[in-house]
Formats: structure tokens, C-alpha cells, sequence
């Protein structure tokens, strides 16, 4: 079974407007850890934003900010005034465990075009 | 800060020959580093996790002897594609965990092979 399911391989966005990026994800384990990734054509993949199971407020780091719904297993991605570099693939991932060292686990990713 | 470097960025080489990609974190120390790889237009497969001083731990289905991993210090791992064949074309990409901590692992700029 897929422990990250990411259902839009592709999303489009006008420049300056909002987005949501998809990702539910399955897990037994009461403690895991969800992250957002973005990897630019050139292939590097970029940490944007961290949520541990037992934060209470969601995360947000500058435009993005992670819509954490436990109950829902649902953690998706909105990223606020789209801007042209923007345009990349997205890559929610899924570590079971707290500890930075265990395996995380990615989805497969949607790649978003931003529209001038 | 938390920069990790790949070299070689881009390698060709011909059928039957090893080739060897080095990971290092550039600005801090990473006792756990992760090998990646990627195939165009799909996800991320951890392909093994190397720690210092020991052993590294493969994923199911990896073969070690083919893909060599030694992480010989606190800032440096090595994956060795060993006879490589056309097949092991693909984009490989390592990460470093900060020893002193951190929610996320940081990755490098990746590395592609093409085998001839």
C-alpha cells in the first residue's frame, strides 16, 4: 500500500495566486514526521516545510504552509502569491518516527506550473 | 548553511566500468548520509542509508555488492556503481543528517549517469 499518495501529477497556477498541493498519507505509527520538497528542473531537491504528528498548529514558513489534518491523514501543501519560480516538482514525504535518522518515505510527486 | 555537495555532477561511461560519486556535507557534520535514486519523472527510492564508521544499511531489493557505499568521515560518503550496465542510468541523489540535529535531512545537487 501507498504510505504517500500524491493524486495530482500536475497543477497549474495563475502567477500571484494561491495553490494547494495534495498528499494523504497511511501510517500506524502515533509518531511520524511530514515534509514538503520542491526540485527544480535542475535537481535539487529543496526542504520547504516540516509538521511532526504532535505539533498542534500547523506549519508555515514564509508563502508555504502545510493544511495538517490528522484525522484526515491529509498534510497538503499551499503556497500563497504563486510566483513564476514556483514552477518545479513537489515531493511530500513521510518519515514513521520522530527521529531525524529513520527512512522517509516520498510520494510521486506534482509538478506545478506557475502562468504569468 | 547545511550545504551538501555532489561530484560528479554529470558522468557517461561506458558499460562494465565503475564509477564512483562522492557526497559531502560542506558546513557541518552528518554522522547518517541517505542515497537516493531517481528515475526521470518518478520519485525518490532510498537505495541505503550510510553511516559513519559502519556498515551501510541497504533497502529490499538493492544489490550491495553492485552499489558500494562507504562513508569513511563525518563529511564524506562515496556510492560506487560497480560494472555498471545501461539499466543503472539514472539520476542519483544523496542527503546528510546534521549530527547536531535537525528535523530534515539536506541533499545534495544529485548526479547523472548515463552508462553506454
Amino acid at each position: 500500500a501507498q504510505k504517500i499518495t500524491q493524486t495530482q501529477p500536475g497543477m497549474f497556477v495563475q502567477e500571484k495566486e494561491a495553490v494547494t498541493l495534495d498528499c494523504t498519507y497511511d501510517t500506524s505509527d502515533p509518531s511520524y514526521g511530514l515534509f514538503w520538497y520542491k526540485q527544480p528542473s535542475s535537481g535539487e531537491m529543496i526542504f520547504l516545510i516540516y509538521q511532526g504528528s504532535y505539533d498542534q498548529q500547523n506549519a508555515t514558513e514564509g508563502r508555504y504552509s502545510l493544511n495538517f489534518q490528522k484525522a484526515r491523514k491529509s498534510a497538503n501543501l499551499v503556497i500563497s502569491a504563486s510566483q513564476l519560480g514556483d514552477s518545479a516538482m513537489y515531493f511530500c514525504a513521510m518519515r514513521e518516527g520522530l527521529e531525524s535518522y529513520q527512512k522517509v518515505t516520498f510520494g510521486t510527486g506534482t509538478k506545478l506550473q506557475v502562468i504569468p | 548553511g547545511a550545504v551538501v555537495s555532489q561530484h560528479p555532477s554529470r558522468v557517461i561511461c561506458k558499460s562494465g566500468t565503475s564509477v564512483k560519486i562522492e557526497c559531502r556535507s560542506l558546513d557541518f557534520q552528518a554522522t547518517t548520509m541517505f542515497w537516493y535514486r531517481q528515475f526521470p519523472k518518478k520519485s525518490l527510492m532510498l537505495m541505503a542509508t550510510s553511516n559513519e564508521g559502519s556498515k551501510a544499511t541497504y533497502e529490499q531489493g538493492v544489490e550491495k555488492d553492485k552499489f558500494l557505499i562507504n562513508h569513511a568521515s563525518l563529511t564524506l560518503s562515496t556510492l560506487t556503481v560497480t560494472s555498471a550496465h545501461p539499466e543503472d542510468s539514472s539520476f542519483y541523489i544523496c542527503s546528510a543528517l546534521p549530527a547536531s540535529g535537525a528535523d530534515t535531512q539536506y541533499f545534495g545537487p544529485g548526479t547523472r549517469l548515463t552508462v553506454l
